[in-house]
């Protein structure tokens, strides 16, 4: 069966300090992944997907960068932190035309 | 334009109260419609997707159904343990995205 681990849970940063959050998917092949921000009280909002290794589409322009060195791996980065980028992140898989499925998060908060 | 409105943003009931959580949609072509829960502090787990009008599925005591417009998850006879917040999600065959409402929180009370 296939699992998705993010790590860490939970990651206090202070503002201008680099970010590094990494997400890895077991038991499937060539999965698209994708980066979220969840917003208290509000939806999912799409920050990058990737259907293959070095291919990104950023959907928001913003501080935030990210990557896939393997193909199921897939990281998310900032060099300079903002106090906005706090947030929940989540990391997501899926194979075409089925269901996304979701890690279970790493809360930010920005001081 | 792409849009997904869920209502109401949040429900109490009392064990065993039965209602209908609500998920409007509008998309240039739907290839599929989600249903998730999420609990406090976790990611979303996958429930339903639903893919034509007229299409329903069931799960314990939840059953979602769709429409043209619209999905419903009835939820029978809840439990406490029922208690999460429920995101609907459509797919934009037109954009290939998936686009989320902002969710219903339930809290069903013993």
């Amino acid at each position: 069966s296939q699992t998705i681990h993010q790590w860490p849970a939970t990651l206090v940063q202070p503002v201008g300090s680099p970010l590094s959050l990494e997400c890895t998917v077991e038991g499937t092949s060539n999965p698209n992944l994708y980066w979220y921000r969840q917003a208290a009280g509000r939806g999912l909002q799409l920050l990058f997907y990737s259907v293959g290794i070095g291919q990104i589409s950023s959907e928001v322009p913003q501080n935030l960068s990210a990557s896939r060195p393997q193909d199921r791996q897939f990281i998310l980065s900032s060099k300079k932190l903002l106090l906005s980028d706090s947030g929940f992140y989540l990391c997501a898989w899926s194979v075409r035309g089925k269901p996304q499925h979701f890690g279970d998060g790493t809360r930010l908060s920005i001081l | 334009e792409d849009q997904v409105t869920q209502s109401p943003e949040a429900l109490r009931l009392q064990e065993g109260e039965s209602s209908s959580l609500n998920c409007s949609y509008t998309v240039s072509g739907l290839r599929g419609l989600f249903w998730y829960r999420q609990d406090p502090g976790k990611g979303p787990e996958f429930l339903f997707t639903l893919y034509s009008a007229g299409e329903e599925k069931e799960k314990e005591r939840l059953k979602a159904t769709l429409t043209k417009k619209e999905s419903f998850l009835h939820i029978t006879a809840p439990k406490p343990e029922d208690s999460a917040t429920y995101l609907c999600a459509v797919l934009s065959s037109n954009t290939g995205k998936l686009i989320f409402g902002q969710g219903t929180t339930l809290q069903v009370k013993p």
